[in-house]
């Protein structure tokens, strides 16, 4: 069984300031794929990045970035120098392959960003 | 955007109704999935398809069915609704090609059971 934890369940921030969301998963599989999607007010799920378990380079996206561990299992998410419209709902997912593949999410970390 | 739709956007229904919600998408993808999304949850799965009349259960699956006789249809059937399905459902497809892996999400439908 897979299972995907975000520990954090509220995180308030004032703007500018840098903020990690942390995201521990557990599976079986050797090949997966985790996930990290943001959900704001609006309520629409928005696709931020996918990193497969072979790949474990760090990745940068402008303010956002990606830290991926095999070693401990996470793959924690940095956003750096926070903004107000960063507020959401953020989720972490772990994707497991083969035929029959399906998507498990963490339960969510409501980031709130404070002007 | 990928071309996914769900109807109704809203609904409001009696406990012991049944109720379908439809999810459309355009892309041909093979996976298609219905999750249902609660506070202190997160997204849950409900039922998933990876191929037109190839359904399978997901962690929340009771009380709910599905049927996929199109590729490009998902419904999700609720025979007698509960308050405890009181909920946001998303509809998600995907067709996880190599390097192309991820799931695309539709807006939603927010079900009342009163």
């Amino acid at each position: 069984a897979q299972k995907v934890t975000q520990a954090q369940t509220e995180i308030s921030v004032v703007e500018k300031e840098d903020v990690t969301l942390d995201c521990v998963y557990e599976t079986r599989d050797t090949t997966y794929y985790l996930f990290w999607y943001k959900q704001p007010p609006s309520g629409e799920l928005v696709f931020l990045i996918r990193r497969n378990s072979f790949d474990e380079q760090n990745e940068i996206s402008g303010r956002y970035s990606w830290n991926f561990q095999k070693s401990t299992s996470s793959f924690n998410f940095t956003i750096t120098a926070s903004q107000v419209v960063d507020s959401a709902v953020y989720f972490c997912a772990l994707y497991q392959t083969g035929a029959n593949s399906k998507l498990t999410f963490g339960k969510g970390i409501t980031l709130s960003v404070r002007p | 955007d990928a071309g996914i739709t769900q109807s109704p956007r809203h609904k409001v229904t009696e406990t012991g109704t049944p109720v379908t919600l439809r999810c459309h998408q355009t892309e041909n993808h093979r996976y298609m999935y219905w999750y249902r999304q609660d506070p202190g949850h997160g997204l849950r799965l409900i039922h998933y398809s990876y191929g037109v009349k190839d359904t399978d259960k997901g962690e929340v699956s009771d009380g709910y069915s599905v049927s996929r006789s199109k590729t490009e249809d998902f419904l999700l059937t609720l025979e007698s609704a509960t308050s405890s399905q009181t909920s946001v459902y998303f509809c998600a497809i995907s067709d996880m090609r190599i390097g192309n892996e991820k799931l695309f999400f539709g807006s939603g439908t927010q079900l009342s059971v009163l």
